[in-house]
């Protein structure tokens, strides 16, 4: 397996502008997790899927923050309208079984700059 | 409230020394631990993991860490560190309902020659 598969790796963008990341699981994973990564907060939980529904996006910080899992093999996690308190490295990761119990498997991450 | 600390933020050891990098937790229930190492511009792999018995667990590269209860802290070590060492290194806990996981905010490690 390739492992968990993310794209852009690298973003730059302006202010204002619609940002989409996108995430493929490791397959036979059904559970799939959205972090970010900051300097100043560490990795973040944003949300996580379980079976390409949602079960927790307490995380998520604000309505411009969107995600979704239309099937078990692909996930995006949409910014809308874009601000450059944003910029982060956005992480994927995948586990089979509950992600507490379970090892994740992370992808290279997303480096999102909002110019 | 669950929570994770890493009280240090950057250490530097020379290589081949010994290496100890601390975890406390804050969590209800019985914990599940876990240590990810991330190297520059990559993700995080997992490094070792405690879900119950024996409470000092091996990992991978040389690493070990060990559970105390009582201190309620999963502290890494290696007893010679290599200069590929050099990395970012998180601890973090779950439990078996599910939840995902809660990531302390990481340890740079730098190696000196």
């Amino acid at each position: 397996d390739a492992g968990v598969i993310q794209s852009p790796r690298h973003e730059v963008t302006e202010m204002g502008q619609e940002v989409t990341l996108r995430c493929k699981p490791i397959s036979g994973h059904d559970y799939l997790f959205w972090y970010r990564q900051t300097m100043m907060r560490g990795l973040e939980l944003l949300i996580y899927f379980n079976n390409n529904v949602p079960i927790d996006d307490s995380g998520m910080p604000e309505d411009r923050f969107s995600a979704k899992m239309p099937n078990a093999s692909f996930s995006t996690l949409k910014i809308q309208p874009s601000e450059p308190r944003d910029s982060a490295v956005y992480f994927c990761a995948s586990s089979q079984g509950a992600g507490g119990a379970n090892v994740l498997t992370f992808g290279a991450g997303s480096r999102l700059t909002v110019l | 409230a669950q929570s994770v600390t890493q009280p240090d933020i950057h250490i530097t050891v020379s290589e081949g020394a010994s290496l100890e990098l601390r975890c406390n937790y804050s969590y209800g229930a019985t914990p599940y631990l876990f240590w990810y190492v991330q190297s520059p511009g990559q993700g995080l792999q997992l490094l070792l993991k405690y879900f119950s018995g024996d409470t000092l667990v091996q990992g991978i590269k040389g690493f070990e860490a060990e559970f105390k209860r009582s201190q309620s802290s999963f502290n890494l070590r290696k007893p010679s560190v290599h200069w590929s060492d050099a990395a970012e290194y998180f601890c973090a806990v779950g439990n078996q309902a599910g939840t995902a996981l809660i990531f302390g905010k990481g340890t740079t490690l730098s190696v000196s020659s």
